[in-house]
């Protein structure tokens, strides 16, 4: 599976567009783009997925170039809420040999400051 | 909905004690896994299982034990505790490989 690389840290302020960028070079045809959000004391939870080119929820948005090796995150107008470590994880939809070697990583701290 | 249960969510253990990690989930998913994460660190994949009857190893199984008799539960068997184990352990499930991951609320454990 496509390993990521994702910045260790960011900071923030509150009310800024922050967006984190997640390398994987060797991401596959299958494979899709999953985000989570982890806060301290909870499990990850899941942000947002996507294939190719941009996606859109009501918490972020992923953009993915065409050539699919990073993906962004980019969370609008962040609160000191969102302060949580973020996940970028690579991987297919095409059943049980992928889903042992998906691996979390350290993630991206970010941090918002008033 | 309850999602992803798991229990106890605290408990210390002395060396060379054992106990079992329940976990529990109520969304016919076909995929579940037990991760432990280590303060400041990430996430790591201890076992993981595709369905009942079917378990395997991930990237840090030695010292613990999963079985899959049925599809809601998957419990993880400490088999003699070590202060090496000490950490936060998360149960997850999803339908398959491709999709949303739900965590459990977690368990806090230390082994004293």
């Amino acid at each position: 599976l496509a390993k990521t690389t994702q910045p260790i840290s960011m900071d923030s302020y509150e009310g800024q567009e922050v967006n984190i960028t997640c390398s994987h070079n060797n991401i596959a045809t299958n494979d899709y783009i999953t985000w989570y959000q982890q806060f301290p004391s909870q499990g990850p939870r899941f942000i947002i997925q996507g294939y190719k080119t941009k996606v859109t929820n009501e918490v972020a948005s992923l953009f993915i170039p065409a050539d699919r090796k990073s993906s962004t995150l980019s969370l609008p107008r962040v609160s000191l809420s969102d302060t949580a470590v973020y996940y970028c994880l690579v991987g297919d939809g095409d059943g049980g040999t992928s889903y042992g070697k998906l691996t979390f990583g350290q993630g991206t701290i970010l941090t918002v400051h008033p | 909905n309850a999602g992803v249960t798991q229990t106890p969510k605290f408990q210390v253990l002395k060396t060379g004690q054992s106990m079992t990690l329940q976990c529990a989930q109520d969304m016919n998913h076909e995929y579940m896994s037990w991760y432990r994460q280590d303060p400041g660190m990430g996430l790591r994949l201890i076992h993981y299982s595709v369905g009942a009857g079917i378990t395997d190893q991930g990237e840090v199984p030695n010292g613990y034990n999963v079985s899959r008799s049925t599809t809601e539960d998957f419990p993880l068997r400490l088999l003699s505790a070590a202060p090496s184990q000490t950490s936060v352990y998360f149960c997850a499930s999803t339908r398959d490989s491709g999709n949303t991951i739900y965590f459990g609320e977690g368990s806090w454990l230390t082994v004293v």
